[in-house]
């Protein structure tokens, strides 16, 4: 099955630096990658997608990149302020598999003032 | 919209004992899942559900049981509750099988004596 590998676990940056984190893919089918926001005590929601027929997106200060040759995506926030401060979790998802969607483990970003 | 509603947000059993998850969705979709959250192994998926009617495993389905007789509810069924189980429970709901946005509940802490 699909196995989602994510990077880094933890992530500390200073109040208007940027933060990347990144995710790689096992299986070659998955066309649909979102990435999710976890505050504390909350569900993770949605903060942005991507499908396999696109390279980039981007919604204000946060973009998803897309390598599919090599598997990976990424999600890059800009100008961070302290209330980015949550878990981020990417997810991919394959049509060889029923639709699940596979998570990768997540990672705890920090925006220090 | 009430959105994914679940109840109870707290419970704490004894081991052995047996009791049920409950979610609702109020949005009219057709694909629900259930997932169980621990500290750092990200989401991972225990049952789902792509109609009223069809429920299928997902990877960690073992002492867990799902029945989907309309589209809005998808109880989560302990049958014989073990200290393993203690976790935090997340149902989830998406108009398409997971190649659209899933929306998540507040969650359900369970611990396990």
């Amino acid at each position: 099955g699909e196995n989602v590998e994510q990077h880094p676990s933890t992530l500390s940056v200073q109040e208007g630096d940027s933060a990347v984190i990144k995710c790689t893919y096992s299986d070659s089918a998955s066309n649909y990658f979102p990435w999710y926001k976890q505050e504390l005590g909350k569900g993770p929601q949605l903060i942005i997608d991507i499908r396999s027929n696109v390279g980039e997106k981007k919604d204000q200060r946060i973009a998803v990149t897309l390598n599919k040759t090599a598997k990976h995506f990424s999600l890059h926030i800009t100008e961070t302020q302290p209330e980015d401060s949550a878990v981020y979790f990417c997810a991919a998802t394959s049509n060889t598999n029923a639709g699940k969607s596979t998570f990768g483990d997540g990672t705890t970003l920090t925006v220090k003032p | 919209n009430a959105g994914v509603t679940q109840t109870p947000k707290f419970q704490v059993l004894k081991t052995g004992q047996s009791m049920t998850l409950q979610c609702a969705q109020d949005m009219n979709h057709e694909y629900m899942s259930w997932y169980r959250q621990d500290p750092g192994m990200g989401l991972r998926l225990i049952h789902y559900s792509v109609g009223a009617g069809i429920t299928d495993q997902g990877e960690v389905p073992n002492g867990y049981n799902v029945s989907r007789s309309t589209t809005e509810d998808f109880p989560l069924r302990l049958l014989s509750a073990a200290p393993s189980q203690t976790s935090v429970y997340f149902c989830a709901s998406s108009g398409l099988a997971g190649y659209n946005e899933q929306f998540f509940g507040p969650g359900t802490r369970l611990t396990v004596l």
